[in-house]
């Protein structure tokens, strides 16, 4: 079975500062990638994605994913975080049957 | 437009109860989900139909019982109502059953109680 270990609930940082969110993930069977975001009161979108190729991902609004799978990793970057940035943060691998499993989240609270 | 919409937004109820949750999407998607996320965050896979057929049934107990009127619903119905069946439930929608392939959109959650 496939697991995925948030291991950060809360990560403070200032506006400005770069963030890093940590992912890893265990599987014996090929996975797929991803980072969803919630915002309060709504329900999870998708951030990125990691399919195949590159290992580097990006999503429109800064944020970056780098797939390494001798680290079974796949941390969530961003250089420069935002006010509106502050949400929680769901890393999730799917396996080739097309279930997902999720993390248990990391709160990115953005402070002015 | 909401595009994934589910009703209620909370639920209080006792032990022994039955209740119903409901979800709508307007996307035109084939495939449909429900997901528990318990005390710990961890979202979990409970049940996915494609074009109103069951496709997925994670190990859930026999008094969740999902039901597929069309393609562009997807209620949940819970008998007997237990404690540990206090969670937020989400559902969500894809345009295919190839998730890892399709986005899934997600509802707003329905924040259960039992008491």
């Amino acid at each position: 079975a496939q697991s995925v270990t948030q291991l950060d609930s809360q990560v403070p940082v200032f506006e400005e500062a770069p963030v890093e969110l940590r992912c890893n993930y265990s599987s014996s069977v090929s996975v797929y990638l991803f980072w969803y975001v919630q915002y309060p009161n709504q329900g999870l979108q998708l951030l990125l994605k990691y399919l195949s190729g590159s290992t580097l991902v990006k999503s429109i609004n800064g944020f970056e994913a780098e797939f390494n799978k001798s680290q079974t990793s796949f941390h969530l970057r961003k250089p420069s975080v935002h006010i509106s940035d502050t949400a929680e943060y769901f890393c999730a691998v799917s396996d080739p049957f097309n279930k997902f499993y999720f993390g248990s989240g990391t709160k990115l609270n953005v402070k002015p | 437009d909401t595009a994934v919409s589910q009703t209620p937004k909370y639920l209080v109820t006792q032990m022994g109860n039955d209740k119903s949750i409901k979800c709508e999407q307007n996307l035109g998607h084939d495939t449909m989900y429900w997901y528990k996320q318990d005390s710990k965050k961890f979202l979990k896979i409970m049940f996915s139909y494609n074009n109103k057929e069951l496709i997925i049934n994670e190990t859930v107990p026999n008094r969740f019982s999902p039901k597929s009127p069309d393609k562009a619903h997807l209620n949940l119905h819970i008998n007997s109502l237990e404690l540990g069946d206090s969670a937020v439930y989400f559902c969500a929608s894809s345009q295919t059953s190839l998730a890892r392939l399709d986005e899934q959109y997600f509802g707003p959650g329905t924040r259960l109680t039992v008491t």
